[in-house]
């Protein structure tokens, strides 16, 4: 049980072009679901919890007019990155954290690898 | 501030058994986890301690000292695959995982 899948697995644009991620848990309704960025060899990077039903709280440094994020339901988060460019070019994973447990565990997407040209 | 401290990189060989220490402050105390993260993939749950002591499963144990903001990752019979880093991560009084950088770990035959 417990999993989370993200579409799609990597993706190629051009800059200035939009792109939307999904993340699905598949098996668990999720309040809450959680958005990181890795460069590589970085560290997991969080960029914004997104609330179903509400809108996601971003964390300092990250623009939430460039990362757009819509938590519709329980099960789906979205993250668009709009007008894209090649220093957005990064790992992007999102989490989900069950809503019948306690303690804050979260489950991984396979995570985005996104490449902007 | 909230602060996680584990060692950058540590290396062990086939066979042997590691430990991989993490310390921590936060504001409040909700479980402490351990997370493995291969190189381009996702990380992946390995364990949580909420209470003191020593929670084992299979060659993987993990143990938590609250009073003492300290846990460690212990790995038994290491073998090739093992090689990744290995991530603690603290959930606050929000419910909010804060992470540590990671440990890389390198195995040798």
């Amino acid at each position: 049980g417990a999993v989370v899948s993200q579409h799609p697995s990597w993706v190629i644009c051009k800059s200035g072009t939009s792109v939307k991620i999904e993340c699905r848990s598949l098996d668990f309704q999720a309040t809450t679901m959680f958005w990181y960025r890795q460069f590589p060899k970085q560290s997991l990077m969080l960029m914004a919890t997104s609330n179903e039903g509400s809108k996601a709280t971003y964390e300092q440094g990250v623009e939430k007019d460039k990362f757009l994020i819509n938590h519709a339901s329980l099960t789906l988060s979205t993250l668009t990155v709009t007008s894209a460019h090649p220093e957005d070019s990064s790992f992007y994973i999102c989490s989900a954290r069950p809503t019948d447990r306690d303690g804050g565990e979260q489950f991984f997407g396979p995570g985005t690898r996104l490449t902007v040209l | 501030g909230q602060n996680i401290d584990q060692p950058t990189e540590m290396t062990a060989t086939e066979g042997a058994i590691v430990q991989i220490n993490c310390t921590y402050q936060t504001s409040g105390f909700n479980g402490l986890f351990w997370y493995q993260q291969h190189a381009g993939e996702a990380p992946t749950f390995l364990s949580y301690n909420v209470l003191d002591g020593l929670e084992e499963k299979g060659r993987f144990s993990s143990f938590l000292s609250r009073s003492k903001g300290y846990s460690y990752l212990l790995l038994k019979e290491l073998q090739m695959k093992d090689s990744a880093s290995y991530l603690c991560a603290v959930s606050d009084s929000n419910y909010q995982l804060i992470w540590g950088a990671g440990t890389k770990l390198i195995i040798k035959p």
